[in-house]
């Protein structure tokens, strides 16, 4: 069975520090990874994705990801925090056929 | 605009009253899946649905049920509602390819009170 775990509820940053939110992932097949971004009273968007093709992958708003498959990890970065980043991020896998698989979620704060 | 539709999106009811939340799928997309919302338990997976047959449960309560049609849209019936059934209800569609994304509406905020 799949899992993700993302570590740290709420993160806080200051505006223009980087930013890393941290996945990792339990999977018996090789993973198809995603991080989704819900800013407040909207549904869920895809940031980006990794589908096996490299393993740093580049999402909208300057977000990317790597895939380090001997961690089992899928951070997600951005080198300068911006105040409208702030936004709840979730990190999830696939196991295909229709089967995803959610963290729980961590709340972007950015401190002007 | 993600494709899927969710109706209605906001909803006011009393306490022990039953309700009804609308899906409908992306376009082409086989599977349903149902996601509760609260501040203090986060984005819960209720129950998915794939080309009308149950195809995995999660932390859903008893008091709620759920189908999806032969045109695959899907309702998520709420019974017996409580004060902690208020909560943003997500419904999301996929496609049995891996590398696609899971693709959400935008919710129905329940209010019970």
């Amino acid at each position: 069975a799949q899992s993700v775990t993302q570590l740290g509820s709420h993160v806080s940053v200051s505006e223009g520090a980087l930013v890393l939110l941290r996945c990792n992932y339990s999977s018996s097949v090789p993973p198809y990874l995603f991080w989704y971004v819900q800013y407040p009273n909207q549904g869920l968007q895809l940031l980006l994705k990794y589908t096996s093709a490299a393993t740093l992958v580049k999402g909208i708003n300057g977000f990317e990801a790597e895939f380090k498959k001997s961690e089992t990890s899928f951070h997600l970065t951005k080198p300068s925090a911006h105040m409208s980043d702030a936004a709840e991020y979730f990190c999830a896998v696939s196991e295909g056929f229709n089967k995803f698989y959610f963290g729980s979620g961590t709340k972007l704060n950015v401190k002007p | 605009d993600s494709g899927v539709t969710q109706t209605p999106k906001h909803l006011i009811t009393a306490t022990g009253q039953r309700v009804t939340l609308r899906c409908s799928p992306r376009s082409g997309d086989l599977s349903v899946y149902w996601y509760q919302q609260s501040l203090d338990q986060g984005l819960q997976f209720l129950i998915q649905y794939y080309n009308g047959e149950e195809r995995a449960k999660g932390n859903i309560l008893e008091r709620f049920s759920a189908q999806q049609f032969p045109d695959l849209h899907s309702e998520l019936n709420l019974s017996s509602l409580e004060l902690g059934d208020s909560a943003l209800y997500f419904c999301a569609s996929s496609s049995h390819e891996r590398d696609t994304e899971a693709f959400f509406g935008q919710g129905t905020r329940l209010t019970v009170v």
